[in-house]
């Protein structure tokens, strides 16, 4: 399978851990973008990397959250001290950027978070 | 106000209907997307497109620039076709393309 990835695909964590998700997106996509869904609602961005670059981070991303894609590859999102406020289902997506136009995202599974 | 409209929030049909979802957007696009979200939070891409209409089986996506809207089509529905639709902008000289989405539609089809 050659789609996107996401580990875990449930986490369930008491108030005040911390908590790091994975994503690896299609190899060949240079674009990685992190959104938040909470139930009943459209997803939210978060953040999104071109290669290893960071290039822009939401308002909704507190300092509790960090996110990374050493080399460019896959990228990590952590949490510390979790609120019951983050509890949400958090989607990956990838995509490769053309020459001209828009291209197409792919999402990952998510991961849903639960925090008690 | 939103910057992405949906309409209807849910949608109930009989298997063999017409379906229609519609989009309304307020800012300016590169492009817009519409995407399928089963139970359990898989979302697909159906359509991205920046004019006129595309097709695809049973789905139709069309597009409106001058007056900022989208619809999108399920002709004769089933129900595997129950999932929530969601209508997502991007705007490719700000912020990456990344997606600015509405609120989606929740549809039902009953056999």
């Amino acid at each position: 399978d050659t789609g996107v990835s996401q580990d875990p695909r449930h986490k369930i964590t008491k108030r005040g851990q911390n908590v790091t998700f994975r994503c690896d997106p299609i190899s060949e996509h240079n674009r990685l973008y992190w959104y938040r869904q909470t139930l009943g609602q459209g997803p939210e961005f978060l953040t999104y990397f071109q290669n290893e670059a960071q290039l822009e981070k939401s308002r909704l991303l507190s300092d509790r959250f960090s996110a990374e894609r050493p080399k460019g590859s896959f990228s990590t999102l952590e949490i510390q001290r979790t609120e019951q406020g983050d509890s949400a289902m958090y989607l990956c997506a990838s995509s490769h950027t053309r020459l001209a136009g828009e291209s197409e995202q792919y999402f990952g599974p998510g991961t849903r978070l639960t925090v008690t | 106000k939103n910057e992405v409209e949906q309409s209807p929030q849910n949608l109930t049909a009989q298997e063999g209907e017409f379906i229609t979802i519609n989009c309304s957007y307020s800012v300016g696009i590169s492009a817009l997307h519409w995407l399928q979200q089963h139970p359990g939070g898989g979302i697909v891409s159906l359509f991205m497109l920046s004019s006129g209409k595309k097709k695809h089986g049973r789905l139709i996506a069309t597009i409106n620039i001058q007056e900022k809207h989208s619809s999108l089509h399920i002709t004769a529905s089933h129900p595997r076709d129950s999932a929530v639709y969601i209508c997502a902008v991007s705007q490719a000289e700000t912020s990456g393309s990344r997606l600015t989405f509405g609120e989606g539609t929740q549809l039902t089809v009953n056999p």
